[in-house]
């Protein structure tokens, strides 16, 4: 089955401390999302990646990071830098960002709920 | 800057009826595509259907149509049929194409509830 898969459901992290998302693929997309949701909010962008080795900020980059290693994965790392972190973050890609008949439609996995201690 | 905006926070419907979730968007660019998502209680976001600006034709995917008004700028989507799994949150978004655009602009979306 193709789809992108997001691990933990769920985390828990203390004041301070780094934790990774991870976010994995097999649609063979080229481009990879990372959005935060807050309670009774939209999503917002805080980083994507059209290619292999390549990804740009978002709305919202101060206090996360990434890597693009691989085309099937896409970690997002919420630092100690990064005020208030608690949210619910979701993982996106799709075929390409080339908009051509829908190409660049985003589709999602089931999230990361972080809460911070 | 482009904008989003769905005015219904919650919306209710009877099981079988027809059911219309509005959207309006803003921007001044002529290419861009509008998007409408489901999210159930477990939070996955589910892609509905899409909507190119220069589409002639209103998109449909199954029981989900777009009531596609480009001078109005509106973007509401029309669920047939309702089912009680339809109950979730729904979300309006739209990707601007001009320039290095690539993000997706979220509406604050609207609560369907399907009752039986």
């Amino acid at each position: 089955d193709g789809g992108i898969t997001q691990s933990p459901k769920y985390l828990f992290r203390k004041e301070g401390q780094n934790v990774t998302l991870s976010c994995e693929q097999n649609l063979n997309h080229d481009a990879m999302y990372w959005y935060r949701q807050d309670p009774g909010q939209g999503l917002r962008l805080i980083y994507y990646s059209q290619i292999v080795n390549d990804f740009q900020k978002g709305d919202i980059a101060e206090g996360y990071s990434v890597s693009r290693e691989k085309k099937e994965s896409f970690p997002l790392t919420v630092t100690s830098a990064q005020k208030n972190p608690t949210a619910f973050y979701l993982c996106a890609s799709s075929i390409t960002m080339v908009p051509f008949r829908g190409t660049d439609t985003q589709y999602f996995g089931p999230g990361t709920r972080l809460t911070v201690l | 800057a482009q904008k989003i905006t769905q005015t219904q926070p919650g919306m209710f419907v009877q099981e079988k009826e027809a059911v219309t979730l509005d959207c309006t968007y803003d921007t001044s660019d002529p290419s861009y595509g509008l998007f409408w998502y489901k999210q159930p209680s477990s939070g996955e976001m589910i892609f509905l259907i899409y909507q190119g600006s220069y589409d002639q034709q209103n998109a449909t995917e199954g029981r989900y149509s777009l009531n596609f008004q480009k001078a109005r700028k509106s973007a509401n989507l029309v669920i047939s049929a309702s089912q009680l799994g339809d109950s979730a949150m729904y979300f309006c978004a739209m990707r601007v194409y001009g320039g290095s655009n690539y993000k997706l602009t979220f509406g604050k979306g609207t609560l369907l509830t399907v009752n039986p």
